[in-house]
């Protein structure tokens, strides 16, 4: 079963606008939730990572996201995109009690000029 | 440091052939994660050690795949009589500490390409 999804596969956006990147999960126990990017022929970075606390999480280059639990999402926001965000962005979840990360399918970001 | 190293980064062989990835984590990480990567889709998880201990696999991995950190600083992850299916990125990430909380380093992958 699926245990992370991101709604959308590809989002193409202009420069300095702003965009959300969708992501639900589902798990029967509580987890860590985390947004790693990865940048054309790089590895994955971390963008940011929910743990406890308060529910918007900021991460860098200027990226949030909002855990909701009622509606079991994290989505990742930024209010003014730049070219050199164009990447893949991928969500993932781990439980609290586990190791085992799994991720989302990956959304294709593509900022234009 | 320099991160975390793969290699080779390509990889390709003819079905049947055994084929080798090493990983050379973060000096002081404790943990390394394998991770498989097909078109189109994110990183799966296939298996991790803590120090030199392999301490969970996935149900992916199976009987042709093995995977060691000897002396629990870098990794080997073997596939053996590979398989068309097997063609993908492998994944290497490593982390520090225990619990999944942790972030983890990835390394860029050794993209494996079966004929």
């Amino acid at each position: 079963a699926q245990s992370v999804t991101q709604l959308d596969s590809q989002v193409p956006v202009f420069e300095e606008a702003p965009v959300e990147l969708r992501c639900n999960y589902s798990s029967s126990v509580s987890v860590y939730l985390f947004w790693y990017v990865q940048y054309p022929n790089q590895g994955l970075q971390l963008l940011l990572k929910y743990l406890s606390g308060s529910t918007l999480v900021k991460g860098i280059n200027g990226f949030e996201a909002e855990f909701n639990k009622s509606q079991t999402s994290f989505h990742l926001r930024k209010p003014s995109v730049h070219i050199s965000d164009t990447a893949e962005y991928f969500c993932a979840r781990v439980p609290r009690a586990g190791n085992d990360m799994r991720f989302g399918a990956g959304t294709r970001l593509t900022v234009k000029p | 440091d320099t991160g975390v190293s793969q290699n080779p980064r390509h990889k390709i062989t003819k079905r049947g052939q055994n084929v080798t990835f090493r990983c050379d984590p973060i000096s002081e990480h404790n943990r390394l994660y394998w991770y498989r990567q097909t078109l189109g889709q994110g990183p799966e998880f296939l298996t991790y050690f803590q120090n030199e201990a392999q301490l969970e696999k996935s149900r992916l991995l199976s009987d042709r795949f093995s995977a060691e950190r000897p002396k629990g600083s870098f990794s080997t992850l073997e596939i053996q009589r590979t398989e068309q299916g097997d063609s993908a990125m492998y994944l290497c990430a490593s982390t520090f500490g225990a619990g999944g909380h942790n972030e983890q380093f990835f390394g860029p992958g050794t993209r494996l390409t079966v004929l």
